[in-house]
């Protein structure tokens, strides 16, 4: 599967816990994104990257959450001291800058985040 | 700030019924749009999408959708539609980033599609 994957696709944590989610992008593409759908809701911008830099953040991202590409390849999303507002879905997408319709994103399976 | 709007939270229909689903946006200026589709447990797939051009783009599975300059429209149409279309449908536009020539898209709250055999 050539897709973009994430790991873990479902995760459970009791309020305070810290959880760390990780975003494998379709190989070679240099632009990852990071968003959060809530139920009954589209998708929200968190953060996006262009290979290993964090160019954007959204300020729905606090202070309590961090994202990384290290390498500009993989990234991960820690929140920390988790709250129940948290529960959602967490989104990545990837893209290529260079490809012909540089605004298609293709995104990955999400990680369902509960907090007890 | 750019922002979308579905009319339609939640749709029945008869399977071979005729889809509109209704989508506007805010943003007067030049504009990217896009139908994504979410499955029951399956990812956000693209349908269709608008750059330039001919304003009535067709996409996957039969779907089209009309872009309305004047209204600031991009409706989602399919002729008769099938119980395999049950789904969470989104529109979507693209706002640029302040510090990227990147753009991040911007959803709808959905329309969930409910089909009846």
């Amino acid at each position: 599967d050539t897709g973009v994957s994430q790991d873990p696709r479902h995760k459970i944590t009791k309020r305070g816990q810290n959880v760390t989610f990780r975003c494998d992008p379709i190989s070679e593409h240099n632009r990852l994104y990071w968003y959060r759908q809530t139920l009954g809701q589209g998708p929200e911008f968190l953060t996006y990257f262009q290979n290993e830099a964090q160019l954007e953040k959204s300020r729905l991202l606090s202070d309590r959450f961090s994202a990384e590409r290290p390498k500009g390849s993989f990234s991960t999303l820690e929140i920390q001291r988790t709250e129940q507002g948290d529960s959602a879905m967490y989104l990545c997408a990837s893209s290529l800058a260079s490809q012909g319709d540089p605004y298609e994103q293709y995104f990955g399976p999400g990680t369902r985040l509960t907090v007890t | 700030a750019q922002s979308v709007s579905q009319h339609n939270h939640h749709v029945i229909l008869s399977e071979a019924a005729s889809l509109e689903l209704g989508c506007n946006y805010s943003y007067g200026g030049t504009v990217n749009l896009f139908w994504y589709v979410q499955y029951p447990g399956q990812h956000l797939q693209l349908l269709l999408k608008y750059f330039s051009g001919d304003p009535l783009v067709k996409g996957i599975k039969g779907f089209e959708a009309e872009f309305i300059k004047s209204k600031f429209s991009f409706n989602l149409r399919k002729p008769s539609v099938q119980w395999s279309d049950t789904a969470e449908y989104f529109c979507a536009v693209t706002a640029f980033l302040r510090y990227s020539s990147a753009s991040k898209i911007i959803f709808g709250s959905g329309t969930r599609l409910s089909i009846r055999p």
